[in-house]
């Protein structure tokens, strides 16, 4: 069991938003805002795609936007591609005791 | 171009060592912080180690405390763990990932497989 909560799944088609959400406690999620976003494909090592909640690193595409509310993160992709089918985990920091939890993961399927 | 390339994974058993090493390139290795993440076969990502710019300030994931042992040698850019009395459920594809703004990892290697079975 994760610490961190997300939906096994989401989908979308081509050109629609969709929203992965990431639930947490007020010992993570909620008391940082220090939660990150990556995605990956299949075979490949993750990808940073959003850090500190809502920071997108350069080259990272503006369709994705992250933010948070209460003990719950959120990623938003808009404008859905083909490209952006893949695995989404997201991160945070967890106190200096637990330090780092990540999600379960999401699988994105693009219809 | 930053590269972070693992290696040192293999099969191993029950109770047994191995230690993986990451080779950094592109990028001042000893000005960042690095971090060690696993993936078990169809699994999620787990975050098991970090290590400071200097190696002065530790962390571990509570399911490798007191087994794996995170170091690095600045002056040979590499980061490397140790892991002893491993488990079956340690097998995974292990990352080492650099560090980019407070907890979040910009780069991350290839991955390297470690396999636990008799």
């Amino acid at each position: 069991q994760s610490a961190l909560t997300q939906p096994a799944s989401v989908s979308g088609s081509p050109g629609q938003s969709i929203t992965i959400s990431c639930t947490g406690t007020s010992s993570d999620v909620g008391s940082y805002n220090l939660v990150s976003w990556y995605q990956q494909h299949p075979g490949k090592a993750p990808k940073l795609m959003i850090y500190e909640g809502s920071k997108r690193p350069s080259g990272v595409s503006n369709r994705f936007s992250g933010s948070k509310s209460g003990n719950t993160a959120s990623l938003t992709i808009s404008g859905l591609q083909a490209e952006d089918e893949a695995d989404y985990y997201c991160c945070s920091y967890a106190g200096s005791s637990t330090y780092v939890v990540f999600g379960g993961g999401t699988k994105l399927t693009v219809l | 171009e930053v590269q972070l390339v693992e290696s040192g994974g293999g099969l191993v058993q029950p109770g047994g060592s191995l230690r993986l090493s990451c080779a950094a390139s592109g990028f001042t290795f000893s000005s960042y912080e690095m971090n060690w993440v696993r993936q078990a076969p169809g699994k999620g990502l787990e975050w098991v180690s970090y290590i400071s710019s200097s190696g002065s300030t530790i962390y571990y994931a509570d399911s490798v405390k007191g087994r794996f042992t995170i170091s690095r040698d600045n002056a040979k850019n590499s980061l490397y763990l140790q892991m002893n009395s491993l488990r079956a459920e340690d097998t995974a594809v292990y990352y080492c990932a650099r560090e980019y703004q407070l907890l979040s990892y910009d780069y991350w290697g290839q991955g390297t497989l470690v396999t636990v079975s008799s």
